[in-house]
């Protein structure tokens, strides 16, 4: 079993509609969690972090976690054209041990 | 500019031929990590560290080794090169809440 999933996609939505792009995870021990945008041939780069059970909101992005169904979601509100990327998914279990998903590709139609 | 610097940012080498990449970081960061990223396999943490002189093995350390002599720096070696290890190779440091990722390595091992 795969430490992180995510549906690879590829994940299709018109200009201004919002994207929803989800991950779970297999260690109810993971501790920290992690939305990361890689551009093709680009290094990843960190969008946001959610700790606690919830939502948090940081601009147009949100990011929710649910521990009790070890689920991660991440949504993009009004999607623009320079949100087509590769979404990656990653938790920190212990230490700074992380584990990535093989992430979802996003494209937002213009 | 806070910044995570690796290089080379191409190589290609025989197999068997010792390298190594070097990765410096400028952000006094504690934890940095390598990665490689392989399609369909995604990012799979080959080392990390939390620490001087603090290292431990990742997902897939077979092959490889690592030193961090001094905070800044943690270069990655491979001390005999196989062609599996042909990869786009991250180096990345962390303060504790998420990664920052150089620019990436792109290795070639024939």
């Amino acid at each position: 079993q795969k430490e992180v999933e995510q549906n690879s996609g590829p994940l299709s939505v018109p200009e201004g509609a919002i994207a929803s792009l989800n991950c779970t995870y297999s260690d109810r021990g993971s501790q920290s969690f992690f939305w990361y945008r890689q551009y093709s041939g680009k290094s990843p780069e960190l969008i946001m972090f959610i700790y606690s059970n919830g939502d948090k909101e940081d601009g147009r992005f949100t990011a929710q976690l649910n521990k009790a169904s070890q689920y991660v979601s991440l949504l993009i509100r009004d999607s623009q054209p320079s949100d087509s990327a590769t979404y990656l998914c990653a938790v920190n279990k212990a230490g700074n041990q992380f584990y990535f998903g093989t992430g979802t590709s996003l494209t937002v139609i213009p | 500019e806070a910044q995570v610097t690796q290089n080379p940012r191409y190589l290609i080498t025989v197999t068997g031929k010792k390298l190594t990449v070097t990765c410096s970081q400028n952000m006094n960061h504690e934890y940095m990590s390598w990665y490689r990223q392989d399609p369909g396999l995604g990012l799979r943490q080959i080392y990390y560290s939390m620490n001087v002189e603090v290292t431990d093995k990742g997902d897939v350390p077979e092959g490889y080794k690592v030193s961090r002599k001094e905070k800044r720096n943690f270069p990655l070696i491979l001390e005999s090169p196989s062609p599996n290890q042909t990869s786009l190779y991250f180096c990345a440091s962390s303060a504790g809440f998420g990664y920052t990722f150089g620019s990436g390595t792109r290795l070639t091992v024939v």
